[in-house]
């Protein structure tokens, strides 16, 4: 089945610091990624639809200089949160959409210290 | 936009009972619906889906049913086990798998040896 891989599983950062994730369809093809969030005993929040080779869509409330997210290729989606703050602490979920469906990533625990 | 409702929030059963959750959706455009698992600290794993010209799937111990005229859809666990327990998500979206989903708030589910 498909496979998506995400890097780092978890990541402590000081306050103001920048942090990337990364989001790798391991065998197939993914021209849109989307990316998630999910506070502790929460639902998953969409954040933004990532698009390969054009600029992503960004769900309301999201600031999209502050998450910035980069569709390089087919199989390589990144998201930089920047200056990161205490409030940034998360779970950071990607997806991909294959023939199959849609697979998701094993997240990214993120703490800003 | 969709609103997708899950409930119980939480439910424990005894190993070997069954579980079912329950979900309802708003758009009535919406014709896809898969149901994910998901353990601490991992991402969410497809376990079933179902769509919207089907009324029922079933997959081993799990079975998923839809009525379209109501606009509910529940999963159904059959003699469950103590690694049934994992926070369950139902989700709800429109087209060919759709562009992305939105997800019920989750089911967190406990079987009790």
């Amino acid at each position: 089945g498909a496979v998506v891989s995400q890097h780092p599983s978890r990541v402590i950062c000081k306050s103001g610091t920048s942090v990337k994730i990364e989001c790798r369809s391991l065998d197939f093809q993914a021209t849109t990624m989307f990316w998630y969030r999910q506070f502790p005993k929460q639902s998953l929040m969409l954040m933004a639809t990532s698009n390969e080779g054009s600029k992503a869509t960004y769900e309301q409330g999201v600031e999209k200089d502050k998450f910035l997210i980069n569709h390089a290729s087919l199989t390589l989606s990144t998201l930089t949160v920047t200056s990161a703050h205490p409030e940034d602490s998360s779970f950071y979920i990607c997806s991909a959409k294959s023939d199959g469906g849609y697979t998701f990533g094993s997240g990214t625990r993120l703490t800003v210290v | 936009g969709e609103n997708v409702e899950q409930h119980p929030s939480t439910l424990s059963v005894q190993e070997g009972d069954s579980a079912v959750i329950k979900c309802t959706y708003s758009d009535s455009a919406s014709n896809y619906f898969p149901w994910y698992k998901q353990e601490l600290g991992k991402g969410p794993q497809l376990i079933i889906d179902i769509r919207s010209n089907v009324g029922e799937k079933k997959d081993q111990r799990i079975a998923v049913t839809l009525n379209k005229t109501a606009k509910h859809f529940s999963l159904h666990i059959t003699e469950t086990q103590p690694e049934d327990s994992a926070v369950y998500f139902c989700a709800a979206s429109t087209g060919n798998y759709g562009q992305n989903f939105v997800f019920g708030p989750g089911t967190r589910l406990s079987v009790l040896p």
